[in-house]
């Protein structure tokens, strides 16, 4: 099946830096890929859709400027958090869609983001 | 919105025992349907789907109907094994409005087969 990486799979950093993000299909090209924070114990909660080549766009009560999201080939998309914080602590998984099977979406293994 | 509502956990299984999680649904038209599963320290996977009312969706043993006159996709096995010991997650694609290609996921049911 597809195949969705993550980089970096856990991180730490200090309250007020920036981190990003980076999900890769690896085996196929996404025209389109999601963007989800998960809490411990939670569902899925949609942060933002991103098409290759345009802006993403954000779901209700997602800040756009703190969580900046590029989609500049159709293998790569890139979350970067800015001026983290700890309530920004999460885990955030990527996932893709397009090409194969518009309705079905293949998941990252998750980035684990600690902020200090 | 859309919404799904999915049995509350955890739920924990001998191995072998007879394995149902219940998930009930809120949509626009008629979404598709889905079971994800998520094991210790991996990414969601898709279990199995069903795009249409009465569409059965199956894998590994696995097994869920589509049915639209009660808006549920329960998820059952016959026989659980230690291996299926996972978080699963019922989700639904969105057919109308600003929910349609976007997946909504229930709450998750942790699943915990016992030898």
């Amino acid at each position: 099946g597809a195949v969705v990486s993550q980089h970096p799979s856990w991180v730490i950093c200090k309250s007020g830096t920036s981190v990003k993000i980076e999900c890769r299909s690896l085996d196929f090209q996404a025209t389109t890929m999601f963007w989800y924070r998960q809490f411990p114990k939670q569902s899925l909660m949609l942060m933002a859709t991103s098409n290759e080549g345009s802006k993403a766009t954000y779901e209700q009560g997602v800040e756009k400027d703190k969580f900046l999201i590029n989609h500049a080939s159709l293998t790569l998309s890139t979350l970067t958090v800015t001026s983290a914080h700890p309530e920004d602590s999460s885990f955030y998984i990527c996932s893709a869609g397009g090409g194969l099977a518009p309705e079905t979406q293949y998941f990252g293994p998750g980035t684990r983001l600690l902020v200090l | 919105g859309d919404s799904v509502t999915q049995m509350e956990g955890p739920v924990t299984l001998s191995e072998e025992a007879f394995l149902t999680i219940n998930c009930t649904y809120t949509a626009t038209g008629y979404p598709s349907l889905f079971w994800y599963v998520q094991y210790p320290g991996e990414g969601l996977q898709l279990l199995l789907k069903a795009t249409k009312a009465d569409d059965k969706g199956s894998n590994k043993g696995f097994e869920a109907t589509y049915r639209k006159e009660t808006t549920s996709f329960h998820l059952e096995k016959g026989s659980v094994q230690v291996s299926d010991s996972a978080v699963y997650f019922c989700a639904l694609v969105g057919r109308g409005g600003t929910s349609y290609g976007k997946l909504t996921f229930g709450q998750g049911t942790i699943l915990t087969v016992h030898p």
